[in-house]
């Protein structure tokens, strides 16, 4: 199975600041990288797909880079809407796999 | 407009069998995969499995094979996730979701469209 690693776990962040969380894989998965986004008691949210597509209706603050094993979700400038929990996930094997996460918070 | 719909809450006994529905429209179900994740209260997000609809062919986490079924019936476009015997362990939410742009199992596009999750608890 392909490991995820990402981080960091949490955040606290202000609104208006640059935020970045990373995803490193076990194995070179090219660009099959996903990100979601997840508020509390809701499905999660397709963000960007691979690595670096913006899916539509997303706003364009958030914008995703890398290929092989590292890649990153910027979120140019935090909004109150964007307090939530991120996840990356890898589609180039089965079975796919999740990063643990992280929790972007108020500070 | 494209739609995951699933089935409602179960409150079940450990040993219990159940089987979980998603009901898809707004597209042709046959033609894309359909995959199931679990959420444990608290917890992340961990992948199951996926199907696809048109020929059942399924592929399983090792982490769930055996220990659930996924199945599917294109005449009512509907997707299923059952156990034959719970455990207090399989509380948890689990969400269908549609993965796009696949190509032989190997998906580009992410889950796009995701149902609102069924919340199964299983009392011991």
């Amino acid at each position: 199975d392909i490991q995820m690693t990402q981080s960091p776990s949490s955040l606290s962040a202000s609104v208006g600041d640059r935020v970045t969380i990373t995803c490193r894989t076990s194995q070179s998965i090219t660009g099959y990288l996903n990100w979601y986004q997840q508020k509390l008691g809701k499905a999660p949210k397709l963000l960007i797909y691979a690595a670096s597509s913006l899916e539509s209706g997303v706003p364009s603050r958030f914008s995703g880079s890398g290929s092989g094993t590292d890649f990153t979700l910027t979120i140019s400038s935090l909004q109150p809407e964007d307090f939530a929990t991120y996840y990356c996930q890898q589609s180039y094997s089965t079975p796919w796999t999740f990063g643990q996460g992280t929790k972007v918070e108020i500070k | 407009e494209v739609q995951l719909v699933q089935s409602g809450a179960e409150v079940k006994k450990a040993g219990e069998s159940l089987k979980i529905s998603c009901k898809a429209s707004g597209y042709r179900f046959t033609s894309y995969w359909i995959g199931w994740v679990r959420q444990m209260p608290g917890k992340g997000l961990e992948w199951m499995g996926i199907i696809y609809p048109d020929d059942s062919d399924t592929r399983y986490s090792p982490s769930f094979q055996g220990q659930v079924t996924i199945s599917a019936d294109k005449s009512i476009s509907t997707a299923y996730l059952q156990w034959s015997s719970l455990k207090a362990s399989d509380t948890g939410m689990y969400y269908c979701a549609r993965p796009v742009r696949c190509r032989d199992g190997v998906c580009a596009g992410g889950m796009d469209v995701w149902g609102q999750g069924t919340t199964v608890t299983v009392s011991s």
